[in-house]
C-alpha cells in the first residue's frame, strides 16, 4: 500500500489529454512539492516533472503538472504511441522523514 | 555528463546481506547540492526509496526497512553503497542509485538499475 495514492491505469487516443492523479495527505503533498517520473519499459525511471510543475530541460511542453492542497495532477495533451509508460508520482513526507512514491499508473496509448 | 552504475552479486542467499555500490562518474559525489539514494522496485511492483546519503556521511532512511539498511559513502573513491542485512524473497527487486538534486528537490540522474534475486 503506497503512501502517494495513483490510479493504476489510464489511456487515450492519440491526439487526446490524458491526466493522473495523485492523492496524498498533509504530511507529504500538502506541505512539500511533488515530482512526477516516467518509466518506460525496461528502462529506469526518468524525471518528468520537478516541484509541481517544473520540466527538466528536454521534457516536451506536452507534459504539465500541478498541485492542489493534498493532490497533484500530471496532463499529457497532444498524446504520442511514445508515451505509453509507467508514471510514478513522489514527494517528501515530513512524517516518515523520506520519500514517498505514488503506487504508479501504467499509461496505455490505444 | 554525469553518469550512475551499480554493482554487486545478482544473488543473494536468504538470511544473507545484500551489499551494492554506486559509482558515480563524470562528475564529483562531494559537491554540495546532491545527495544521493537507492531506490528499489520489486518485479511487476512500484518504486520503493530505500534511503539517502550526503557526501558528510548524513543520511535519511526508510523507517520500514531501517532497521536492516546501512548506506555509507567513499569520497575518495567516488562511490556510495547500501547495505541491507537479513534479506528474504520480499527483497528481490531492481536495485537503481540515483542522485537527488537539491535544487530541484528531485532525483534527476539515475543508474541503469541492477537486478538483486534472493534464493537460495
Amino acid at each position: 500500500q503506497s503512501v502517494l495514492t495513483q490510479p493504476p491505469s489510464a489511456s487515450g487516443t492519440p491526439g487526446q489529454r490524458v491526466t493522473i492523479s495523485c492523492s496524498g495527505s498533509s504530511s507529504n503533498i500538502g506541505s512539500n512539492t511533488v515530482n512526477w517520473y516516467q518509466q518506460l519499459p525496461g528502462t529506469a525511471p526518468k524525471l518528468l516533472i520537478y516541484r509541481n510543475n517544473q520540466r527538466p530541460s528536454g521534457v516536451p511542453d506536452r507534459f504539465s503538472g500541478s498541485k492542489s492542497g493534498t493532490s497533484a495532477s500530471l496532463a499529457i495533451s497532444g498524446l504520442q504511441s511514445e508515451d505509453e509508460a509507467d508514471y510514478y508520482c513522489a514527494a517528501w513526507d515530513d512524517s516518515l522523514n523520506g520519500v514517498v512514491f505514488g503506487g504508479g499508473t501504467k499509461l496505455t496509448v490505444l | 555528463q554525469l553518469q550512475l552504475q551499480e554493482s554487486g552479486p545478482g544473488l543473494v542467499k536468504p538470511s544473507e546481506t545484500l551489499s551494492l555500490t554506486c559509482t558515480v562518474s563524470g562528475g564529483s559525489i562531494s559537491s554540495s547540492s546532491y545527495y544521493w539514494g537507492w531506490i528499489r522496485q520489486p518485479p511487476g511492483k512500484g518504486l520503493e526509496w530505500i534511503g539517502s546519503i550526503y557526501y558528510s556521511g548524513s543520511t535519511y532512511y526508510n523507517p520500514s526497512l531501517k532497521s536492516r539498511v546501512t548506506i555509507s559513502v567513499d569520497t575518495s573513491k567516488n562511490q556510495f553503497s547500501l547495505k541491507l542485512s537479513s534479506v528474504t524473497a520480499a527483497d528481490t527487486a531492481v536495485y537503481y542509485c540515483a542522485r537527488l538534486n537539491g535544487g530541484l528537490s528531485a532525483f534527476d540522474i539515475w543508474g541503469q538499475g541492477t537486478m538483486v534475486t534472493v534464493s537460495s
